[in-house]
Protein backbone atom coordinates (compact mmCIF):
# COMPACT_ATOMS: atom_id res chain seq x y z
CA UNK A 1 0.00 0.00 0.00
CA UNK A 2 0.88 3.67 -0.17
CA UNK A 3 3.12 4.94 2.45
CA UNK A 4 3.09 8.60 3.34
CA UNK A 5 6.23 11.03 5.55
CA UNK A 6 5.60 13.98 6.83
CA UNK A 7 8.02 16.61 8.21
CA UNK A 8 8.51 18.10 10.77
CA UNK A 9 6.41 16.62 13.20
CA UNK A 10 6.22 19.92 15.55
CA UNK A 11 6.64 23.40 13.61
CA UNK A 12 6.90 27.05 15.44
CA UNK A 13 6.90 30.64 13.78
CA UNK A 14 6.61 34.06 14.53
CA UNK A 15 3.58 35.30 13.61
CA UNK A 16 3.77 36.84 9.68
CA UNK A 17 6.85 34.33 9.21
CA UNK A 18 5.95 31.44 6.66
CA UNK A 19 5.73 27.96 7.42
CA UNK A 20 6.99 24.38 5.19
CA UNK A 21 5.36 21.07 5.74
CA UNK A 22 6.82 18.71 3.71
CA UNK A 23 5.65 15.12 2.63
CA UNK A 24 6.72 11.81 0.29
CA UNK A 25 4.89 9.42 -0.77
CA UNK A 26 5.54 5.94 -2.07
CA UNK A 27 3.29 4.54 -4.76
CA UNK A 28 3.89 6.28 -8.27
CA UNK A 29 0.07 5.36 -9.42
CA UNK A 30 -0.85 8.06 -6.22
CA UNK A 31 -2.97 11.00 -8.21
CA UNK A 32 -4.51 13.32 -5.65
CA UNK A 33 -2.77 14.92 -2.45
CA UNK A 34 -4.91 16.75 -0.12
CA UNK A 35 -4.44 18.79 3.20
CA UNK A 36 -6.08 18.85 6.04
CA UNK A 37 -6.40 20.84 8.92
CA UNK A 38 -7.17 19.39 12.37
CA UNK A 39 -7.80 21.01 15.84
CA UNK A 40 -7.84 19.15 18.32
CA UNK A 41 -10.98 16.88 19.25
CA UNK A 42 -12.55 17.82 15.84
CA UNK A 43 -12.59 16.35 12.45
CA UNK A 44 -10.16 17.30 9.62
CA UNK A 45 -10.93 20.19 6.98
CA UNK A 46 -9.58 20.39 3.76
CA UNK A 47 -7.75 23.03 3.03
CA UNK A 48 -6.25 22.46 -0.26
CA UNK A 49 -5.52 20.07 -2.32
CA UNK A 50 -3.58 19.07 -5.77
CA UNK A 51 -3.85 16.50 -8.55
CA UNK A 52 -0.85 14.73 -9.78
CA UNK A 53 -1.12 16.71 -13.67
CA UNK A 54 -0.95 19.81 -11.96
CA UNK A 55 2.62 21.09 -10.26
CA UNK A 56 1.58 24.13 -7.98
CA UNK A 57 -1.79 25.35 -6.63
CA UNK A 58 -2.58 28.07 -4.70
CA UNK A 59 -4.99 29.75 -2.27
CA UNK A 60 -4.77 33.19 -1.14
CA UNK A 61 -1.87 32.31 2.12
CA UNK A 62 -1.37 28.98 1.25
CA UNK A 63 -0.01 26.76 -1.69
CA UNK A 64 1.02 23.36 -2.52
CA UNK A 65 3.82 21.98 -4.70
CA UNK A 66 3.81 18.79 -6.33
CA UNK A 67 7.04 17.02 -7.35
CA UNK A 68 5.54 13.64 -9.26
CA UNK A 69 8.73 12.84 -10.13
CA UNK A 70 10.83 12.99 -6.68
CA UNK A 71 7.21 11.90 -4.94
CA UNK A 72 7.23 14.45 -2.75
CA UNK A 73 4.70 17.11 -2.13
CA UNK A 74 5.13 20.74 -0.05
CA UNK A 75 2.61 22.84 2.23
CA UNK A 76 3.36 26.16 2.29
CA UNK A 77 1.68 28.79 4.56
CA UNK A 78 2.51 32.52 4.25
CA UNK A 79 1.97 35.50 6.79
CA UNK A 80 0.65 33.09 9.45
CA UNK A 81 -1.31 34.07 12.01
CA UNK A 82 -1.98 32.60 15.27
CA UNK A 83 -5.36 31.30 14.15
CA UNK A 84 -3.17 28.87 11.33
CA UNK A 85 -2.01 26.79 15.18
CA UNK A 86 -3.29 23.47 14.56
CA UNK A 87 -2.07 19.90 13.42
CA UNK A 88 -1.98 19.72 9.93
CA UNK A 89 -2.06 16.52 7.67
CA UNK A 90 -1.20 15.21 4.52
CA UNK A 91 -2.47 12.43 2.34
CA UNK A 92 -1.99 10.83 -0.52
CA UNK A 93 -5.05 8.57 -2.54
CA UNK A 94 -3.53 5.38 -3.48
CA UNK A 95 -4.01 3.41 -6.43
CA UNK A 96 -6.50 0.89 -5.37
CA UNK A 97 -9.92 1.68 -3.81
CA UNK A 98 -9.23 5.29 -3.43
CA UNK A 99 -8.07 5.15 -0.52
CA UNK A 100 -6.38 8.48 1.64
CA UNK A 101 -3.11 7.04 3.47
CA UNK A 102 -2.18 10.02 5.79
CA UNK A 103 0.83 11.39 6.90
CA UNK A 104 2.40 11.47 10.56
CA UNK A 105 0.68 15.58 11.08
CA UNK A 106 2.58 18.38 12.14
CA UNK A 107 1.76 20.51 15.02
CA UNK A 108 2.32 24.02 13.81
CA UNK A 109 2.28 26.60 16.38
CA UNK A 110 2.09 30.14 15.39
CA UNK A 111 3.34 33.23 18.03
CA UNK A 112 2.03 36.26 18.54
CA UNK B 1 -23.84 20.46 0.37
CA UNK B 2 -21.50 16.89 1.59
CA UNK B 3 -22.32 17.14 5.41
CA UNK B 4 -21.70 14.22 7.39
CA UNK B 5 -22.48 13.22 10.11
CA UNK B 6 -21.42 10.60 13.13
CA UNK B 7 -23.74 9.35 16.31
CA UNK B 8 -22.70 9.45 18.90
CA UNK B 9 -19.84 12.28 18.96
CA UNK B 10 -18.85 10.07 22.79
CA UNK B 11 -19.61 7.28 24.62
CA UNK B 12 -18.31 5.52 26.88
CA UNK B 13 -18.64 1.72 27.60
CA UNK B 14 -17.43 -1.05 29.78
CA UNK B 15 -14.69 -3.76 28.35
CA UNK B 16 -16.53 -6.75 27.16
CA UNK B 17 -19.61 -4.77 25.42
CA UNK B 18 -19.88 -3.71 21.84
CA UNK B 19 -20.82 -0.55 20.33
CA UNK B 20 -22.28 0.46 17.55
CA UNK B 21 -21.37 3.84 15.95
CA UNK B 22 -23.19 5.39 13.04
CA UNK B 23 -21.95 7.29 9.67
CA UNK B 24 -24.54 9.30 7.92
CA UNK B 25 -24.12 11.28 4.49
CA UNK B 26 -26.78 14.08 4.87
CA UNK B 27 -27.47 14.98 1.55
CA UNK B 28 -25.64 13.02 -0.56
CA UNK B 29 -25.42 9.63 -1.51
CA UNK B 30 -22.00 7.55 -0.68
CA UNK B 31 -21.39 4.21 -2.55
CA UNK B 32 -18.21 4.81 -0.32
CA UNK B 33 -17.50 5.19 3.65
CA UNK B 34 -14.20 5.13 4.89
CA UNK B 35 -13.73 4.73 8.41
CA UNK B 36 -10.54 5.45 10.36
CA UNK B 37 -9.25 5.70 13.97
CA UNK B 38 -6.97 8.19 16.01
CA UNK B 39 -5.20 7.74 18.85
CA UNK B 40 -4.27 10.69 20.73
CA UNK B 41 -1.47 12.90 18.70
CA UNK B 42 -1.53 10.73 16.22
CA UNK B 43 -2.50 10.33 12.76
CA UNK B 44 -5.63 8.92 11.20
CA UNK B 45 -4.55 5.44 9.85
CA UNK B 46 -7.32 3.84 7.88
CA UNK B 47 -9.15 0.85 9.22
CA UNK B 48 -11.41 -0.02 6.55
CA UNK B 49 -13.35 0.42 3.05
CA UNK B 50 -16.71 0.39 3.47
CA UNK B 51 -19.03 -0.23 -0.03
CA UNK B 52 -22.82 -0.52 0.08
CA UNK B 53 -23.97 -3.22 -0.44
CA UNK B 54 -20.91 -5.61 -0.25
CA UNK B 55 -18.48 -6.53 2.26
CA UNK B 56 -15.99 -4.18 3.85
CA UNK B 57 -12.27 -4.03 2.82
CA UNK B 58 -10.52 -4.36 6.04
CA UNK B 59 -7.05 -2.53 6.22
CA UNK B 60 -4.01 -5.26 6.86
CA UNK B 61 -3.77 -5.49 10.69
CA UNK B 62 -7.42 -4.62 11.50
CA UNK B 63 -9.06 -7.57 12.74
CA UNK B 64 -12.50 -7.81 10.79
CA UNK B 65 -14.55 -9.91 13.67
CA UNK B 66 -14.01 -7.48 15.91
CA UNK B 67 -14.83 -3.65 13.97
CA UNK B 68 -17.77 -5.09 11.81
CA UNK B 69 -18.48 -2.92 9.22
CA UNK B 70 -21.85 -2.78 7.17
CA UNK B 71 -23.09 -0.47 4.58
CA UNK B 72 -27.09 -0.84 4.46
CA UNK B 73 -27.76 2.22 2.95
CA UNK B 74 -26.75 4.39 0.51
CA UNK B 75 -26.16 6.83 3.26
CA UNK B 76 -25.38 4.80 5.97
CA UNK B 77 -22.14 2.86 7.18
CA UNK B 78 -22.07 1.75 10.77
CA UNK B 79 -19.55 0.38 12.72
CA UNK B 80 -19.48 -2.15 15.69
CA UNK B 81 -16.76 -2.66 17.60
CA UNK B 82 -17.32 -5.74 19.66
CA UNK B 83 -16.22 -7.17 22.93
CA UNK B 84 -14.63 -3.48 23.09
CA UNK B 85 -11.28 -3.63 25.80
CA UNK B 86 -9.61 0.28 26.55
CA UNK B 87 -7.05 -0.30 24.35
CA UNK B 88 -9.85 0.42 21.96
CA UNK B 89 -10.26 3.73 23.22
CA UNK B 90 -9.54 5.76 20.10
CA UNK B 91 -11.00 8.69 18.09
CA UNK B 92 -13.36 6.89 15.46
CA UNK B 93 -13.83 8.65 11.95
CA UNK B 94 -15.90 8.50 8.91
CA UNK B 95 -15.83 9.67 5.67
CA UNK B 96 -17.39 9.52 2.50
CA UNK B 97 -17.36 10.53 -1.20
CA UNK B 98 -19.75 11.55 -3.23
CA UNK B 99 -19.64 9.16 -6.65
CA UNK B 100 -17.37 6.82 -7.20
CA UNK B 101 -15.06 9.16 -9.95
CA UNK B 102 -14.73 11.87 -7.31
CA UNK B 103 -11.74 12.17 -5.28
CA UNK B 104 -12.23 14.36 -2.33
CA UNK B 105 -13.61 12.46 1.03
CA UNK B 106 -15.98 14.23 3.68
CA UNK B 107 -15.15 13.74 7.03
CA UNK B 108 -17.59 13.53 9.70
CA UNK B 109 -17.18 15.07 13.30
CA UNK B 110 -15.92 11.35 14.84
CA UNK B 111 -16.73 9.58 17.71
CA UNK B 112 -14.54 9.89 20.87
CA UNK B 113 -14.56 6.04 22.32
CA UNK B 114 -13.79 5.27 25.68
CA UNK B 115 -13.78 1.82 27.44
CA UNK B 116 -13.55 1.57 30.80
Amino acid sequence: GENVEQHPSTLSVQEGDSAVIKCTYSDSASNYFPWYKQELGKRPQLIIDIRSNVGEKKDQRIAVTLNKTAKHFSLHITETQPEDSAVYFCAARGSTLGRLYFGRGTQLTVWP
Amino acid sequence: GAVVSQHPSWVICKSGTSVKIECRSLDFQATTMFWYRQFPKQSLMLMATSNEGSKATYEQGVEKDKFLINHASLTLSTLTVTSAHPEDSSFYICSARTGANTVEQYFGPGTRLTVT
